[in-house]
This record gives structure tokens, C-alpha cells and sequence, in this order.
């Protein structure tokens, strides 16, 4: 079956970077495209970014320009997001997704809390 | 590219059906037929409930239906159970693989 194992949580200062992972298993990772989306506290979903983890193309939400980088490891199935320039607005629980055959997302990792605060 | 529109709160009876709309642009959410709609109960991942607009995942009770016209798409929940008090968000294709999703509708049945 489809699992999506993340990294645990992390505590940043502003001004920091933050690299999450997300390991993938049960299917042929480089067959499905990897989302990233992430959730601030009490507020609703937003669509980050996406990687293929085949030739390792990214695209990300405009909002994100020049902070987010998408990477990729074929020989551990697994994806990596890493954000830069962290602020206090940062701070949110951040999904990996495996896409499915068309842009849609039915399996979802279990989620990374990133706390940035001073 | 801004939020798709989704209504704060809705809310309707055990047995009712209620209706939740989501409205993109022409560049997202009119451009293709790819609308799809999560549930999310507090402190859970989301779960796929709808897909392409109105394809149902295997395992989704055929209660949960999705449509769209022009701009607009939306997700009817029939037959409200207690189970499906939760947010809901729509997610649109929005072009050059990038993706855009909606700002979210409580479910509350009363």
C-alpha cells in the first residue's frame, strides 16, 4: 500500500531554513508526481509546489518564488522541501501528496509541524 | 493566483443535502476538468473525496457527488450523516502545473 513517512517537527528561527523530507514506499516512485501543501494554524490549504520525481522538474505557486526548492532522491524514494527565509507566517503544517493519474491527490503524508518563532 | 471562493460554513439536518460551491476563473477552475474536493476532520491529513470534477474514489459513499459549470464547481453531500461534519476545500488545476486550492467550508450538521 501507499505510504507517505514525513520528518518530524522542527523549531526555526526567522531568517532560517527549513528542509522537510517525505519518504515514499508501495508504489514506483518515480512513476507519480509529488505535491507539496501546507496548512498555518486554524487556517485553510495551500498548494505549494510540485516535483517530478522522475527527471526532478519543480514548479511552485508564485508566492513561494525564490524561497522553495524541490529535490529529490530516487535512491530512497524520497522528496525533499526546503524553505528559506523563514518568517513567523511560516509556521504550519506542511503535507507531501502523491499525485494520481490525473492533477489530484489521494494519498497524502501524515504531516510536518514547522514552528518559526524567535 | 488568489484562492478559489468556497462559502465559510454550511450546515443542514441528518437525511438533508447540502451543496458546497467553489469559484475559480477561466484560468483555473473553468479552464479544465480538474476539480477535486477533500475532507479534513480537525488534526487529520485531507481525504480525496471527489476527483475530475465528479469521479468518486473507491471507498467514498456514492452520497458525495461533484459538478461544475463554467467557473463554478461544487460538491453535494445527500443523505447528511454525523460523520460529515468536517472542512472541506476544493483544488483546482490552474495551468503550467501549478495548482490552487479553495479557502475551505465548514460542514456542520445540526
Amino acid at each position: 500500500q501507499v505510504q507517505l513517512v514525513q520528518s518530524g517537527a522542527e523549531v526555526k528561527k526567522p531568517g532560517a531554513s527549513v528542509k522537510v523530507s517525505c519518504k515514499a514506499s508501495g508504489y514506483t516512485f518515480t512513476r507519480y508526481y509529488m505535491h507539496w501543501v501546507r496548512q498555518a494554524p486554524g487556517q485553510g490549504l495551500e498548494w505549494m509546489g510540485i516535483i517530478n520525481p522522475s527527471g526532478g522538474s519543480t514548479h511552485h505557486a508564485q508566492k513561494f518564488q525564490g524561497r522553495v526548492t524541490m529535490t529529490r532522491d530516487t535512491s530512497t524514494s524520497t522528496v525533499y522541501m526546503e524553505l528559506s527565509s523563514l518568517k513567523s507566517e511560516d509556521t504550519a503544517m506542511y503535507f507531501c501528496a502523491r499525485e494520481g493519474l490525473t492533477f489530484y491527490l489521494p494519498y497524502w503524508g501524515q504531516g510536518t509541524l514547522v514552528t518559526v518563532s524567535s | 493566483q488568489s484562492a478559489l471562493t468556497q462559502p465559510r460554513s454550511v450546515s443542514g439536518s441528518p437525511g438533508q443535502s447540502v451543496a458546497i460551491s467553489c469559484t475559480g476563473t477561466s484560468s483555473d477552475v473553468g479552464g479544465y476538468n480538474y476539480v477535486s474536493w477533500y475532507q479534513q476532520h480537525p488534526g487529520k491529513a485531507p481525504k480525496l473525496m471527489i476527483y475530475d470534477v465528479s469521479e468518486r474514489p473507491s471507498g467514498v459513499p456514492d452520497r458525495f457527488s461533484g459538478s461544475k459549470s463554467g467557473n463554478t464547481a461544487s460538491l453535494t453531500i445527500s443523505g447528511l450523516q454525523a460523520e460529515d461534519e468536517a472542512d472541506y476545500y476544493c483544488c483546482s488545476y490552474a495551468g503550467s502545473y501549478t495548482g490552487v486550492f479553495g479557502g475551505g467550508t465548514k460542514l456542520t450538521v445540526l
